[in-house]
């Protein structure tokens, strides 16, 4: 089974920061990813998928990049509602899994 | 308005069985991939599996830790998704998500997710 690793697990930031999260991949996936927003007591929300591509109403503050095993999350002007939970998520390779996750905390 | 709708969740014994059941509204629900997600107190979450569409005759795919002990179904005529889980762990103590996954210009995501369904599994 492929392994979906986060990096910082939990990290510290202000209003207006620039954050950037990592998602590893334990073997090349292509472009196979998605990142989720998970606010407290909230389901998940779909921010990007297939790597790089913004779903329709979601800020332009928040983009994607990389492929194959290593690919990142990048939220410019971090604001109040960004202070939550952020999951990879690989499809289309079974079994698909979730990242353990990065909790964005307010510093 | 799509809507998912968990129900089921109960406090059982490590063991027994239970039935969660995701009634589906607000679209063709027999058009769409379902999938279940959990999520443990306080942890990340897991995919559980997937049941594809009639188109693709209803096939399924399952985690590597729940295969042999949960099984997914469906009927499209109840517009119901179904996680019949068996031989219950501690460990299977998780808030259970139903959520509709969509095709999108060569990428999938999940759209729609229900409220989830609290299983507590307890001596």
């Amino acid at each position: 089974d492929i392994q979906l690793t986060q990096s910082p697990s939990f990290l510290s930031a202000s209003v207006g920061d620039r954050v950037t999260i990592t998602c590893r991949a334990s073997q090349g996936i292509s472009r196979y990813l998605a990142w989720y927003r998970q606010k407290p007591g909230k389901a998940p929300e779909v921010l990007i998928y297939t790597a790089s591509t913004l779903q329709s109403g979601v800020p332009s503050r928040f983009s994607g990049s990389g492929s194959g095993t290593e690919f990142t999350l990048t939220i410019t002007n971090l604001q109040p509602e960004d202070f939550a939970t952020y999951y990879c998520h690989l499809f289309n390779i079974y079994p698909l899994t979730f990242g353990g996750g990065t909790k964005v905390e307010i510093k | 308005e799509v809507q998912l709708v968990e129900s089921g969740g109960d406090l059982v014994q490590p063991g027994q069985s239970l039935r969660l059941t995701c009634t589906a509204s607000g679209f063709t629900f027999s058009d769409h991939y379902m999938d279940w997600v959990r999520q443990a107190p306080g942890k990340g979450l897991e995919w559980l599996g997937r049941i594809r569409n009639i188109a693709d005759r209803h096939t399924t795919e399952y985690a590597t830790s729940v295969k042999g002990r949960f099984t997914i179904s469906r009927d499209d005529s109840k517009n119901s998704l179904y996680l019949q889980m068996n031989s219950l762990k501690i460990e299977d103590t998780a808030v259970y998500y139903c959520t509709r996954g969509r095709w999108n210009a060569g990428g999938w995501y999940y759209d729609y997710w229900g409220q989830g369904s609290l299983v507590t599994v307890s001596s």
